[in-house]
This record gives structure tokens, sequence and C-alpha cells, in this order.
């Protein structure tokens, strides 16, 4: 198994670009969410989902769009990318079997907007 | 939504000592409450969870205890080591049980 896979593992920017980062995972997981990580706050829910076809929002999904049409994958999509879109993206899918929710993560993009 | 708070946000240890790290969480709802570690570089990694039918739960060097009425939990390492150093991160899940809500991180350095 791969786990969880994210491309690219390094992005740089303009503002106004746009871009897709990928996020995969082969383990069948229904739960797939996206987080960014910036210096002293954690790790902030930008979009969720339960399964293929369904997507919600969480903490901070201003300027961000997200799709499932598969279990497999799971992309993020910046419309216009800002510098304050800068940060480190990571993808998880989490195990939701039996009640347990074990979340694995992603590698990790590092986003620059310039 | 769920609010996690974390503290410290430093922590600095003698080998061999013990370091605890506190959170609180805000929806009485939230049922799993997992801890994280993750090194400089690289992705966050699941360390020991533990459920809200649950008020304590140890796996060798590490433990974390539960306490629902207050709404707080904590992790404990005993014996640290070198390799210990890392950033951790508690997390809760929330009502729905869907979204994981993050603490900001402690940073812990275990000094030889």
């Amino acid at each position: 198994n791969a786990g969880v896979t994210q491309t690219p593992k390094f992005q740089v920017l303009k503002t106004g670009q746009s871009m897709t980062l990928q996020c995969a995972q082969d383990m069948n997981h229904e739960y797939m969410s996206w987080y960014r990580q910036d210096p002293g706050m954690g790790l902030r829910l930008i979009h969720y989902s339960v399964g293929a076809g369904i997507t919600d929002q969480g903490e901070v999904p201003n300027g961000y769009n997200v799709s499932r049409s598969t279990t497999e994958d799971f992309p993020l999509r910046l419309l216009s990318a800002a510098p304050s879109q800068t940060s480190v993206y990571f993808c998880a899918s989490t195990d939701a079997g039996g009640g347990v929710r074990e979340q694995y993560f992603g590698p990790g993009t590092r986003l620059t907007v310039t | 939504g769920e609010n996690v708070e974390q503290h410290p946000s430093t922590l600095s240890v003698q080998e061999g000592d013990s370091a605890v790290i506190k959170c609180t969480y805000s929806d009485s709802a939230s049922n799993y409450f997992p801890w994280y570690k993750q090194e400089l570089g690289k992705r966050p990694q699941l360390i020991i969870d533990i459920r809200s039918n649950v008020g304590e739960k140890k796996d060798q060097r590490i433990a974390v205890t539960l306490n629902k009425t207050a709404k707080h939990f904590s992790l404990h390492i005993t014996e640290t080591q070198p390799e210990d150093s890392a950033v951790y991160f508690c997390a809760a899940t929330g009502a729905t049980g869907n979204q994981f809500y993050f603490g900001t991180g402690t940073s812990l350095t275990v000094i030889p």
C-alpha cells in the first residue's frame, strides 16, 4: 500500500494563478480531508468528504474548492492564489471502521504564493 | 464547532524526565481524542488515541488521560529520550465525528 500520496511536493505560484493539489489513497477509506498548517496555528481543516460525491466545508474553506468523484481521489483547487494561502497543505484519510477514526496523513505540499 | 486549546506551546525537559501536555475541548459531544507527533519536515503521525468511554490508555512510555466532566485530556511521556523531541498535537472530533479539530501544538525538546 502506498497509503496517502500527494503531488506536487513543492509549488510556487504567482498571485492570481490557479492550481490543483492532488491527493490519492489506496486504503479504501471513506473519509478524506484537507488541512493547511501555518506556524503556531496547528492544522486547520479546509474541506472534507465522507464519501464519493459528498463534500463539506471545514474551518477555513474560502478560496478553495474540492470534489470527490471517486473513493481514491480528493483534489484541492485554489481558484485565484493569494499570498495568504502560502502554507503547507496536508491531505488525510480516515479509517472509520468500527468507530475507530485513525487518520493517515500524506507527505504534504509546500505552497508559496508570491 | 469544536475549539481545542493546547498548553504549553513549548516544553523542555531533561532526558529521563517526564513530559505532560494538556488540552481542553469545548464540545461535550466529541468522542475521539488522538495525539499526533510531527518531526521537522514530516507529516503528523498518530501516537496514541482515546475514546470518550475510556478514562486512560497506556502504550509503553506514552499514556493519555481523559476527563470528560472537565473536558480536558493530557498526554504523558515518561522516561523521555532525545528522539521524543518533536511537535505534538492533540485533536478532537467534534459532534459529528467527521471533522478533526487540532490544538496549536507543543514543541517538545528533550535535552540529553
